[in-house]
């Protein structure tokens, strides 16, 4: 059902850099609406990590930074730490479904 | 500080037609720009986008399950409530409520509504 498609998977040891992508289409990403970024730890709700595709809400650190290019973009977390795994997710919006979509997730690990 | 909360029955039959309601604090649907949308997250799989209330009262909805949901307002209770028709197991999910126009500031804890005989 997703429309933007992340890898299931990325891990990286304390400290490393690792990179999330989310790859559109022309109907959403690449029709230039925003990207939406969520940090989703286990059993809770999703919280708000990167809004309007490179902005950050108060509170979330530095080491989160968003970005876009064409159909697709990128978050990338710097300086992995322990509380960073999670699982995250892009969100945008669609003109060809007239909605929001999300991406399929991506599983953070800290090795 | 902005909360929701949703409520609702943890579990229905098939067939059933389930009501959430999310009520909400620290903003008013009446101020321009407000909106709340519902999003379900199926046990292990990806966050979906059901629809979407703003304070106009204008109202969107998922183009896949357009027939069966119905969204509306209480502004005096500070309540949303959404409706989903004729239920089925593939329905299970956490439901949550959030607020915000192009992106969910803010998030319910959400609710785990079970279908099932």
């Amino acid at each position: 059902q997703s429309v933007l498609t992340q890898p299931p998977s990325v891990s990286g040891a304390p400290g490393q850099r690792v990179t999330i992508s989310c790859t559109g289409s022309n109907s959403n990403i690449g029709a230039a609406y925003v990207v939406n970024w969520y940090q989703q730890l286990a059993g809770t709700a999703p919280k708000l990590l990167i809004y309007g595709d490179t902005n950050r809400p108060s509170g979330v650190p530095d080491r989160f930074s968003g970005s876009k290019s064409g159909t697709s973009a990128s978050l990338v977390i710097t300086g992995l730490q322990a509380e960073d795994e999670a699982d995250y997710y892009c969100q945008s919006y669609d003109s060809r479904l007239s909605g929001e979509v999300f991406g399929t997730g991506t599983k953070v690990t800290v090795l | 500080q902005v909360t929701l909360r949703e409520s609702g029955p943890a579990l229905v039959k098939p067939t059933q037609t389930l009501t959430l309601t999310c009520t909400f604090s620290g903003f008013s649907l009446n101020t321009s720009g407000a909106c709340v949308s519902w999003i379900r997250q199926p046990p292990g799989k990806a966050l979906e986008w059901l629809a979407r209330i703003d304070w106009e009262d204008d109202k969107y909805y998922s183009t896949s399950l357009k027939t069966r949901l119905t969204i509306s307002k209480d502004t005096s209770k500070n309540q949303v409530v959404l409706i989903m028709t004729n239920m089925d197991p593939v329905d299970t999910a956490t439901y949550y409520c959030a607020r915000g126009q192009y992106h969910f500031d803010d998030w319910g804890q959400g609710t785990l509504v079970t279908v099932s005989t």
